[in-house]
């Protein structure tokens, strides 16, 4: 069956710099969300996306922005890198009806130097 | 705001036998679901079980099984049959069951469980 992709899945970055994730949620699923997992700790809701419009938003810097696409890939901008944005970073998709679950992709594995 | 709250940072058991991991939450939410995730050295985040609050019967799949006390707000994870592969970090998880997709659809996170097998 066909899973959440997350591209890249590693990247560095220095601070200052600017890094693009992007994600291709499972087909048919309408819903993104994005979580940030910093080391040793719990993903943390960053923010979501259904039908292509913000959904709802957690703990996300301002510097941070997203967005997701007519084709429902969603894409999460990071400007002026910091080095505690390094973490893993994970979209999830769902579906509109039925379910409640949440799947996963890999991860992208940000750097900051 | 709902909490997670996991208070076995770590855990560990022999091959073959039993384990139970705690959770609570705190809610004033009536309806809501519960989720135990798993995520191995890989880091990729894995569902295990889930449980929907208004089922007063405890979720179970294959070797994994809940028990959901919803008065105590309490949602364990029991392993049977301990293997190898069950070794990972397991994160309890509360999601709103509101319709709207608008504002209630995240998952809140517990500190996790860290999970070691002995052979």
């Amino acid at each position: 069956a066909a899973g959440v992709i997350q591209s890249p899945r590693h990247l560095i970055k220095e601070k200052r710099e600017t890094a693009t994730l992007k994600c291709y949620p499972i087909p048919r699923h309408d819903t993104v969300y994005w979580y940030q997992q910093g080391p040793g700790q719990d993903p943390q809701f960053l923010i979501s996306f259904y039908e292509k419009m913000q959904s709802d938003k957690g703990s996300i810097p301002d510097r941070f922005s997203a967005q997701q696409f007519s084709d429902y890939h969603s894409e999460l901008n990071m400007s002026s890198l910091e080095l505690g944005d390094s973490a893993l970073y994970f979209c999830a998709s769902s579906p509109r009806r039925g379910t409640y679950e949440q799947y996963f992709g890999p991860g992208t594995r940000l750097t900051v130097t | 705001a709902q909490t997670v709250t996991q208070s076995q940072p770590e855990m560990s058991v022999q091959e073959a036998e039993t384990v139970t991991l705690s959770c609570t939450y705190d809610t004033s939410e009536s309806d809501y679901y519960l989720f135990w995730y798993k995520q191995p050295p890989s880091r990729q985040m894995i569902l295990v079980i889930r449980q929907e609050a208004y089922k007063q019967q405890n979720a179970t799949e294959n070797r994994f099984s809940v028990n959901f006390q919803k008065a105590a707000k309490s949602f364990s994870l029991k392993i049977s049959d301990s293997q190898l592969g069950d070794a990972a970090m397991y994160f309890c998880a509360y999601r709103s069951a509101g319709t709207s997709h608008f504002g209630n659809e995240k998952l809140t996170f517990g500190t996790g469980t860290r999970l070691t097998i002995i052979p």
